[in-house]
């Protein structure tokens, strides 16, 4: 069965900083991986997806992840944060093997910037 | 525009009394699926839908009944709510895998 885990639950930032999520997957095969936002009170939207090719993957409102195999990671950066970048993201992976391809979503990582 | 619509919002009820939440989708999208989020613990996939006529249960299934008569539409239904089943839910419709997500309905029940 395919997981996945943040480990970062709360992350506190000041405008400016540059920022980096987690996410680790469990999955024994090739994946489709996901960033979502959730803005305060609204429906999760999509930051970006990685599919194959360039594991460097550049989403909107300047966010990039990088898929590392190796380490099973897909962990979202952006150089500098804006007090508009809080809300909370989940990081979701599908993976690619026969049948009903699930999505497993991540518990969510709440970012908090401060101005 | 393409969109998920959910209705309704905002519902409270009461333990018991059955209850439909609709969705529906204009995307032509195959894939469906209902989630249900609470704090702590992500989202979770209560049903899903590979196509008409076509569901299977998810993770949280429990307490829920879904259908999928046309493309389009993929209702949930509460037969008889209890008060753990008060969330926040969200559908989606999904094309190779990214999900479209609804609006989402607060569900409160007492």
């Amino acid at each position: 069965a395919q997981s996945v885990s943040q480990h970062n639950h709360h992350v506190i930032l000041s405008e400016a900083a540059s920022l980096e999520l987690g996410c680790n997957y469990s999955y024994g095969g090739t994946v489709n991986l996901f960033w979502y936002v959730q803005y305060p009170g609204q429906h999760l939207q999509l930051l970006l997806k990685y599919f194959s090719g360039d594991p460097l993957v550049k989403g909107i409102k300047g966010f990039e992840a990088e898929f590392i195999k190796s380490k099973f990671s897909f962990n979202l950066r952006k150089p500098s944060v804006q007090w508009s970048d809080t809300a909370e993201y989940f990081c979701a992976v599908k993976g690619n093997s026969g049948g009903y391809q699930k999505v497993t979503f991540g518990t969510g990582t709440k970012l908090q910037v401060i101005p | 525009e393409a969109q998920v619509t959910q209705n309704p919002r905002y519902l409270i009820t009461v333990t018991g009394k059955k209850l439909t939440v609709t969705c529906s989708q204009n995307m032509n999208h195959e894939y469906m699926s209902w989630y249900r989020q609470d704090p702590g613990l992500g989202l979770r996939q209560i049903y899903y839908s590979m196509n008409v006529e076509v569901t299977d249960k998810g993770d949280v299934p429990e307490g829920y009944k879904v259908s999928r008569k046309e493309k389009r539409n993929f209702p949930l239904i509460l037969e008889s709510p209890s008060p753990n089943q008060t969330s926040l839910y969200f559908c989606a419709s999904s094309h190779l895998g990214e999900q479209f997500f609804g609006p989402g309905t607060r569900l409160t029940v007492l």
